[in-house]
């Protein structure tokens, strides 16, 4: 059974830091990984979609990065803003069933 | 349209009762999901719908919990005789492929459900 870790659950930073949020998995055997971003009282936003063959994806200032040998997934952010704020989320998977995070809510302070 | 629609945005309702929520997938998308997001607590996989296929029901915590795809467009997902173990965010996702076909996806922003 596929677990998804994010550590830690909280993170606050000054603004224009750069930061790196974190998401393991247990099981390699994955077909993709998708970042999301989630504000309170909403649904989920994609940032960023890794297939399997890939190692990286950049939109803007996020860079998504994968790992699949180690089970390892790394959302950087450039230049944080407060606009930033919001709960991050991981997803990965091999079949219909994508296993979540329970998310990094990051705050930046202005 | 535009985005994944889902209705109603909130509903509280009473122990016991039935209720209904409804998804509206972006167009031409040919997978929909579920998932509940409880406080505190990750998203939890309910059903998934994929054309014409027999859908994954195997994230349905009860048999109080069911779910269509008329058409293979919008999807009702109902529970029935609500308890308050319910109360949760019902989100809904759609996809142009499979998750692990390329497809990425869209969500929902969710029907918060209160059950007293």
């Amino acid at each position: 059974k596929q677990e998804v870790t994010q550590i830690p659950a909280a993170l606050s930073v000054p603004e224009g830091e750069n930061l790196v949020l974190n998401c393991s998995f247990t099981d390699s055997a994955i077909y993709n990984l998708q970042w999301f971003r989630q504000d309170p009282g909403k649904g989920l936003t994609s940032l960023l979609l890794i297939q399997s063959s890939q190692r990286e994806q950049t939109s803007g200032r996020l860079n998504a990065s994968l790992d699949k040998s180690s089970g390892r997934s790394t959302l950087y952010i450039a230049a944080s803003q407060p606009g930033d704020s919001a709960t991050y989320l991981c997803a990965t998977g091999a079949n219909s069933k994508l296993t979540f995070g329970k998310g990094i809510t990051l705050s930046v302070r202005p | 349209g535009a985005g994944v629609s889902q209705s109603p945005s909130n509903k509280v309702t009473e122990k016991g009762k039935d209720v209904e929520l409804r998804c509206d997938p972006i167009s031409g998308h040919t997978a929909l999901y579920w998932y509940r997001q409880s406080l505190g607590q990750g998203l939890e996989f309910l059903i998934y719908f994929q054309g014409n296929s027999a859908p994954d029901k195997s994230g349905l915590p009860s048999d109080r919990f069911s779910a269509e795809r008329t058409g293979g467009s919008v999807s009702t997902l109902t529970i029935q005789r609500t308890q308050q173990e319910d109360s949760a965010v019902y989100l809904c996702a759609s996809s142009l492929k499979r998750p692990t076909n390329t497809g990425e996806l869209f969500f929902g922003e969710g029907s918060r459900l209160t059950v007293l």
